[in-house]
């Protein structure tokens, strides 16, 4: 079982509001990654990490950042949250083997976030 | 940019009876990982293949990687309810950043009893 975490695990908020989604990992995983995925649809890449320090934009464009101060804790923070916000947040992370370009990414149980 | 397309949407199929989704990429990719996400859960990992024609069996799953590393197959042998959720492929391509991943538009599986 993967030991990854987020909290809250259901979040009303009103416009205008500043939010933190909480991600942390016990694993030691030096990669960790923000998703955003409306219901029933794919999975998009708005944040990832490879370490203490760095962290890169994905593909799709968001308004939230990130920071990983921490190798465990990766948070993402919406300054000013707006009903567009709305959808599901997902962590995962992964750990970087020798010799292995690609490993499997653990996930957390997500954020479903909706903005009044 | 990349994209990774799967067919079908969605499937619905009779409990016992067989179910395959299509994963299909529009660069070559460097390997391709298969996710399960069971409805209402978040995705569990599957499997990764990564040389040209592989094929590997999980029990009753069977997973293809094209010779060309721009297709990829899943293939459910007398689904079980159990079976239900969505399958999702997703890619890694050459010379991209390490484990990043671009996730496929996933199959919703229904199994009736």
């Amino acid at each position: 079982e993967a030991d990854i975490y987020q909290t809250p695990r259901y979040l009303v908020i009103g416009t205008g509001k500043k939010i933190t989604l909480e991600c942390s990992q016990t694993m030691g995983h030096d990669k960790m990654y923000w998703y955003q995925q409306d219901p029933g649809m794919e999975l998009h890449l708005i944040h990832y990490s490879y370490g203490v320090n760095s962290t890169e934009k994905g593909d799709l464009s968001s308004e939230s950042t990130v920071s990983r101060i921490r190798t465990e804790h990766f948070p993402l923070t919406l300054e000013s949250a707006r009903p567009s916000h709305t959808s599901q947040y997902l962590c995962a992370s992964s750990e970087t083997r020798a010799g292995v370009g690609y490993n499997e990414q653990f996930f957390g149980p997500g954020t479903r976030l909706t903005v009044l | 940019g990349q994209q990774v397309m799967q067919i079908p949407q969605y499937q619905h199929v009779q409990e016992g009876e067989d179910f395959t989704t299509y994963c299909n990429s529009s660069t070559t990719l460097s390997n391709i990982q298969w996710y399960k996400q069971r409805p209402g859960g978040h995705p569990v990992f599957l499997i990764q293949l990564v040389k040209s024609g592989e094929v590997k069996k999980q029990k009753r799953l069977t997973f293809q990687f094209g010779e060309a590393k721009k297709n990829s197959s899943l293939h459910i042998t007398a689904t079980q309810t159990t079976d239900v959720g969505t399958y999702f492929c997703a890619g890694g391509s050459y010379g991209g950043a390490t484990n990043k991943l671009i996730f496929g538009t996933g199959t919703l599986l229904a199994v009736q009893p």
